[in-house]
């Protein structure tokens, strides 16, 4: 079956690095997102891998090995505003995402 | 980026009334559309993909007659709550994508609440 693992729940404190880490089993894999989610509003894109390696976008970035079947989402200098869930999702050979149960970040003064 | 237009973003309604979510894209032509539904504290949940002048797609488990999906047109997609009962109560979101593979813009969600 198909399968997408993150953790429930992550806390850190503000300025610090944080790594969440994101598994993965798909039947054929066509990339992955990553999406922040902040409490009762709609989710918002933050990065897609489809190639090995790592992607920086500013504060955070993402990063991808399709051999592993792991990927993981790393936010610097954290801020307040980063509390939110973030959520991953492998897109399928099918090219439909299938969505982990999402991590919520708790950031901490 | 693209824009997604999600209204109302909150309803009351009472038990066993209709209700009708809308989901558009502005700025750009959406073939497929896809509508989730989002419970306190859970993951986003895919109900079915809405294909422009066919029929939606439904996943396992959701039930067509109660989830009446309609996308008439390249930049909008209805979804219809018939018969809403309290356990319907949820967070309903939108979302579409500009190419057949590409990101996602999610709609802003559509808070029901069935007394």
């Amino acid at each position: 079956g198909q399968n997408i693992d993150q953790p429930t729940e992550m806390t850190a404190t503000e300025g610090a690095i944080v790594q969440i880490n994101c598994t993965y089993q798909t039947s054929g894999f066509n990339g992955l997102f990553w999406y922040q989610q902040h409490a009762g509003e709609a989710p918002t894109f933050l990065s897609y891998n489809v190639l090995d390696g790592l992607e920086e976008k500013g504060r955070f970035s993402s990063f991808l090995s399709r051999s592993k079947g792991y990927s993981y989402l790393l936010l610097k200098e954290l801020q307040m505003k980063d509390s939110a869930s973030y959520l991953c999702a492998g897109v399928d050979s099918n090219y439909q995402l299938i969505w982990g149960a999402g991590t919520k970040l708790i950031i901490k003064p | 980026g693209a824009v997604v237009s999600q209204h109302p973003s909150w309803v009351i309604c009472k038990s066993g009334t209709s209700v009708k979510i809308e989901c558009r894209s502005l700025d750009f032509q959406a073939t497929t559309m896809f509508w989730y539904r989002q419970f306190p504290k859970q993951s986003l949940m895919l109900m079915a993909t809405s294909n422009e002048g066919s029929k939606a797609t439904y996943e396992q488990g959701v039930e067509k007659d109660k989830f009446l999906i309609n996308h008439a047109s390249l930049t909008l997609s209805t979804l219809t709550v018939t018969s809403a009962h309290p356990e319907d109560s949820s967070f309903y979101i939108c979302s579409a994508r500009l190419a057949e593979f590409g990101e996602l813009f999610f709609g802003e969600g559509s808070r029901l609440t069935v007394l």
